[in-house]
């Protein structure tokens, strides 16, 4: 069955440097997603993306943030400076139709 | 505006009871869809179930049923016979057509004693 894959699953980097976080989404889906959960609270939206571009971004993807979809396969975001508050599962999706979306396992960053 | 909440924090049970987990959503659009979602230990989420506002038909798979009742704007997800590995942290979502994402509730942290 097809699945949505996050590379790295741990991620450790140090304060105000840059990470990128990498997903490859299911093959035919048009539809991407980042999420992001602070250790024990809720998961939370970030940014959605279609055609190339974003389609919405909520408050908490700021400046910092920037998603791109460099070939045909992979997804990533980007934290230019990472600071201490950006330590969280990050979690990729995918939809290839609203409203049903595919999570893959999740990318723990680690700001030290 | 659209808000999940699942008022239980945590929940701790013995093997083999019953166990209901609460979600009460908020949403001015007629059509949306529920979710939930169960996070064990490992971290990932595992979709377990959707169900869309036009469909008050409740579910059950295995130990696993859920009560969807529009009037009180809850879908509230019950275990029957818990078992250890039920162990997880377990979250309702909500999803609009016309809003591009979903939105999570805090969660239920579930522990099954044995």
């Amino acid at each position: 069955e097809p699945e949505v894959t996050q590379t790295p699953s741990h991620q450790v980097t140090q304060m105000g440097q840059e990470v990128i976080l990498r997903c490859v989404p299911i093959s035919n889906h048009l539809y991407f997603y980042w999420y992001r959960q602070i250790l024990g609270q809720k998961v939370e939206f970030l940014v959605s993306f279609y055609n190339n571009e974003i389609s919405e971004k909520s408050e908490i993807f700021d400046d910092q943030f920037s998603v791109e979809r460099p070939d045909g396969s992979n997804f990533t975001l980007k934290i230019r400076s990472t600071k201490l508050e950006d330590s969280a599962m990050y979690f990729c999706a995918s939809s290839e139709a609203l409203p049903e979306q595919y999570f893959g396992p999740g990318t723990r960053l680690t700001v030290t | 505006a659209q808000k999940v909440t699942q008022a239980q924090t945590e929940i701790s049970v013995v093997e083999k009871e019953d166990v209901t987990l609460d979600c009460v959503y908020e949403t001015r659009d007629t059509t949306y869809y529920l979710f939930w979602y169960k996070q064990p230990p490992s971290g990932e989420l595992v979709f377990l179930i959707r169900r869309n506002s036009f469909d008050e038909q409740n579910e059950i798979s295995g130990r696993y049923s859920w009560n969807f009742q529009k009037s009180t704007s809850s879908f509230n997800f019950t275990i029957t016979a818990s078992q250890v590995v039920d162990s997880a942290v377990y979250f309702c979502a909500l999803s609009e057509p016309v809003v591009d994402k979903y939105i999570f509730g805090t969660g239920t942290r579930l522990k099954v004693l044995a």
